[in-house]
């Protein structure tokens, strides 16, 4: 059974760069066949996906985010990164990992992270 | 504004039949991407609940049963019970933006 589990700073400061690692266990994330992906959460909003990454380290972002958004990959440790730069309040959210193959469905999911971002 | 268009809210009563649309484009349903469903209870993760337009995974009960046609799609909940109560969000691919994945707004719904 594949867990997803997030980790992070739960508040981070206006203009800084939020960071998350997503630890993958369970299955590896070198075994190819799979994307890793991040989503958000707004407070009482919908889900809106924020990029994902394949094993070898090709990414794809939301163009609306791309900017500020860099998804890494560290398969010795099993885990992938989120890096969100030049936050501001409405980068407030439920950061999610899940994990997805090609044009198919989020089917692992992690429990989610509160990240604020506030001073 | 998201990709995909759900009703904000539907309700029903316990037993009752409701169905939850979503509404896409040639760019991303009506192009032949399949459309998966997710169930989220307040204060959890999303769960998947439909993938593939129509599948249902393990342990997920037939009250549930998604549909797809042209540019939309639809989430049926037959024998509406009291733990149905929840978000749950449309979910495809969109060809015009790379193969993105796109969400619908979600939609709540209320058992009465």
């Amino acid at each position: 059974q594949v867990q997803l589990q997030e980790s992070g700073p739960g508040l981070v400061k206006p203009s800084q760069t939020l960071s998350l690692t997503c630890t993958v266990s369970g299955g590896s994330i070198s075994s190819g066949g799979y994307y890793w992906s991040w989503i958000r959460q707004h407070p009482g909003k919908g889900l809106e996906w924020i990029g994902y990454i394949y094993y070898s380290g090709s990414t794809y972002y939301n163009p609306s985010l791309k900017s500020r958004v860099t998804i890494s990959v560290d398969t010795s440790k099993n885990q992938f990164s989120l890096k969100l730069s030049s936050v501001t309040a409405a980068d407030t959210a439920v950061y999610y990992c899940a994990r997805n193959s090609y044009a198919s469905p989020f089917d692992y999911w992690g429990q989610g992270t509160l990240v604020t971002v506030s001073s | 504004q998201s990709v995909l268009t759900q009703p904000p809210s539907v309700s029903g009563a316990p037993g009752q039949r409701v169905t939850i649309s979503c509404t896409g484009s040639s760019s991303n349903i009506g192009a032949g991407y399949d459309v998966h469903w997710y169930q989220q209870l307040p204060g959890t993760a999303p769960k998947l609940l439909i993938y593939g337009n129509s599948n249902r995974p393990s342990g997920v009960p037939d009250r549930f049963s998604g549909s797809k046609s042209g540019t939309s799609a639809s989430l049926a909940i037959t024998g509406l019970q009291a733990e149905d109560e929840a978000d749950y969000y449309c979910q495809s691919y969109d060809s015009s933006l790379s193969g993105d994945a796109v969400f619908g707004g979600g939609t709540q719904l209320t058992v009465l």
